[in-house]
């Protein structure tokens, strides 16, 4: 069954140092997706991706963070500077076109120290 | 404000019990769609179930039903004969075409199933 993956499992990195998180999407998915989960609390929305450009961000979304889709089968989310506050749990998903279900990747836990 | 409220913030049941899970949603779109998603401890979302707000119809699937309300803005869970490895946090989302159909996750309802 196709699925979304997600690179590395658990990463550790040390404040201000730069992170790229990467993604796989489910091969024909059209729009993309990064989550972030806080520890012990709700998903929310970073950024969304479709037709190679950000169609939607939230206010987490500022100016440290970057989605990229290099070569077409990956979808990376860049943070520049890394904060301790960005200790979290990231989701990739992905969807088809029309409105259906996102398909989560299993996260990427990010640890900044 | 919340666009969804889990309101149960941890809940405990005996293995055999039945259990719902609340969920509120709160929208001005005519088309919009919901979801539950599971989170075991492993930490992955895993995707349970999507309803249109076209689509009042109930639904079962298996141990598993859903019971959607546009008139009180619900759409609850309800696990029937819980078992041990029901434990997990169980998110409710809301996604609304008009914002780009983005998820809006509720803050999740921790169940744990005593055996």
């Amino acid at each position: 069954e196709p699925e979304v993956t997600q690179t590395p499992s658990h990463q550790v990195t040390q404040m201000g140092q730069e992170v790229i998180l990467r993604c796989v999407p489910i091969s024909n998915h059209l729009y993309f997706y990064w989550y972030r989960q806080i520890l012990g609390q709700k998903v929310e929305f970073l950024v969304s991706f479709y037709n190679n450009e950000i169609s939607e961000k939230s206010e987490i979304f500022d100016d440290q963070f970057s989605v990229e889709r290099p070569d077409g089968s990956n979808f990376t989310l860049k943070i520049r500077s890394t904060k301790l506050e960005d200790s979290a749990m990231y989701f990739c998903a992905s969807r088809v076109e029309g409105y259906t279900e996102a398909f989560f990747g299993q996260g990427t836990r990010l640890t900044v120290v | 404000a919340q666009k969804v409220t889990q309101a149960q913030t941890e809940i405990s049941v005996v293995e055999k019990e039945d259990v719902t899970l609340d969920c509120v949603y709160e929208t001005r779109d005519t088309t919009y769609y919901l979801f539950w998603y599971k989170q075991p401890p492993s930490g992955e979302l895993v995707f349970l179930i999507r309803r249109n707000s076209f689509d009042e119809q109930n639904e079962i699937s298996g141990r598993y039903s859903w019971n959607f309300q546009k008139s009180t803005s619900s759409f609850n869970f309800t696990i029937t004969a819980s078992q041990v490895v029901d434990s997990a946090v169980y998110f409710c989302a809301l996604s609304e075409p008009n914002t780009g159909n983005q998820f809006y996750f509720g803050t999740g309802t921790s169940l744990t199933v005593i055996p």
